[in-house]
């Protein structure tokens, strides 16, 4: 089955640096990779996502870049702010279902 | 206001009983899913719906039943089989596609005594 890693586990930035998370997978037919962000005791929402056929997408901050060659893509978070903390989770697809990594921690130090 | 509601939010139970969450949609979503999450782990899938009176195995079904009676409702029933019940479970819905993008409810936190 699919195999996901995400890195790194934790993630310490200083207020206004940028944030990287790496999502790794095993499935060559992957086409679908979302990031959700679960702030403490809420539940998980979508971030943002991208299909196979881009290589990059941006919405205001945040930015997702595929490597399907490489099978990575990649969550950068810029001008990071205190409400950025939480756990990020990748999510890409194999077999029709969603494989959820095991998450990020990311914490914005003042 | 259009979402997932999840009830019970806390919830505690004895070993031996068998315990149902109850998950409601309104935003006239095919697809439901039941996850679980563990401490320190992404979320594991123990079923989905895709269909009224259909309803598939995720990856650690085994002590979990379900049903699909309605299109809005897609209760879970947490059996006495099942060997570490205590955990958070979340349910969730998406349109038509599989791999589309999930709406969650709040969670229930079960914890087995």
């Amino acid at each position: 089955g699919e195999n996901v890693e995400q890195h790194p586990s934790t993630l310490s930035v200083q207020e206004g640096d940028s944030a990287v998370i790496k999502c790794t997978y095993s499935d060559s037919a992957s086409n679908y990779f979302p990031w959700y962000k679960q702030e403490l005791g809420k539940r998980p929402q979508l971030i943002i996502d991208i299909r196979s056929n881009v290589g990059e997408k941006k919405d205001q901050r945040i930015a997702v870049t595929l490597n399907k060659t490489a099978k990575h893509f990649s969550l950068h978070i810029t001008e990071t702010q205190p409400e950025d903390s939480a756990v990020y989770f990748c999510a890409p697809d194999s077999n029709y279902q969603l494989i959820w990594g095991a998450g990020t921690k990311l914490i914005i130090k003042p | 206001d259009g979402g997932i509601t999840q009830s019970p939010k806390y919830l505690f139970r004895k070993e031996g009983q068998n315990v149902t969450l109850s998950c409601e949609q309104n935003l006239n979503h095919d697809a439901m899913y039941w996850y679980r999450q563990d401490p320190g782990q992404g979320l594991r899938l123990i079923y989905y719906s895709q269909i009224v009176n259909d309803f598939q195995k995720g990856d650690i079904a085994e002590g979990y039943s379900v049903s699909r009676e309605k299109k809005e409702s897609f209760p879970l029933t947490v059996t006495s089989a099942q060997k570490n019940p205590t955990a958070f479970y979340l349910c969730a819905s998406s349109g038509s596609s599989l791999t589309g993008e999930l709406f969650f409810g709040e969670g229930s936190r079960l914890t087995v005594l």
